[in-house]
């Protein structure tokens, strides 16, 4: 089943703006990660955070964990056109085989 | 690197008929492989996972004699759904695992089931 939910659902933000995604889950995690889809296509790797990390950098990607309060948030700086896609967080549960159990989504609408 | 293909992209069936998906690791060895199911304007469904000549793992709901699932080498893996009814049609989305100490999966571009 879902155990990840992201808010906003959807978000349009002007070209320079940053984008701030949230992700929420429900039992203990190993780790999180966050996808990209472009419409109609296949997923593409972010970043993954391990449950005992806080903070991790990609580029203009910051992604937080707070294991606290079960959430994760994504934030995308100077956003771009290009960066217009659905981006979804993943968990794999402790004691998984790895499998990823993936939230509902934020579309993201960067506006040139 | 990296790099998962799916074949085909598209397809169109009749009802009744059987489909055969595949998914390939085309540059490393997938000890692991994973099928989703993805609706329009929906997030991924895990259906299966499948580790390289052994029974593949089945998601609860998701039927193991409809949705066949075949991992007989370390760079491909099948999905064949049987019977096709219109309510099967949706985006099918395989991803691969090479490394059993690693947690991240690539995937493939998908593809676009659809039954009339």
């Amino acid at each position: 089943s879902q155990q990840g939910e992201e808010d906003p659902q959807a978000l349009s933000i002007q070209e320079g703006e940053n984008a701030t995604m949230n992700c929420s889950y429900k039992t203990s995690i190993n780790n999180l990660q966050w996808y990209r889809q472009n419409s109609g296509r296949g997923l593409v790797h972010l970043i993954l955070i391990r449950s005992n990390e806080r903070e991790k950098h990609s580029g203009r990607l910051r992604v937080t964990l707070d294991t606290s309060k079960k959430s994760s948030s994504l934030l995308i700086t100077a956003s771009r056109a290009a960066d217009t896609a659905s981006y979804f967080c993943a968990t794999v549960y402790g004691g998984s085989q790895g499998n990823l159990i993936f939230g509902k989504g934020t579309k993201l609408s960067v506006k040139p | 690197g990296a790099v998962v293909s799916q074949h085909p992209s598209r397809v169109i069936c009749k009802s009744g008929t059987s489909v055969k998906i595949e998914c390939r690791s085309l540059d490393f060895q997938a000890t692991t492989m994973f099928w989703y199911r993805q609706f329009p304007k929906q997030s991924l469904m895990l259906m299966a996972t499948s580790n390289e000549g052994s029974k593949a793992t089945y998601e609860q709901g998701v039927e193991k004699d409809k949705f066949l699932i075949n991992h007989a080498s370390l760079t491909l893996s099948t999905l064949t759904v049987t019977s096709a009814h219109p309510e099967d049609s949706s985006f099918y989305i395989c991803s691969a695992r090479g490394d059993r100490g690693s947690w991240e999966q690539y995937f493939g571009p998908g593809t676009r089931l659809t039954v009339t």
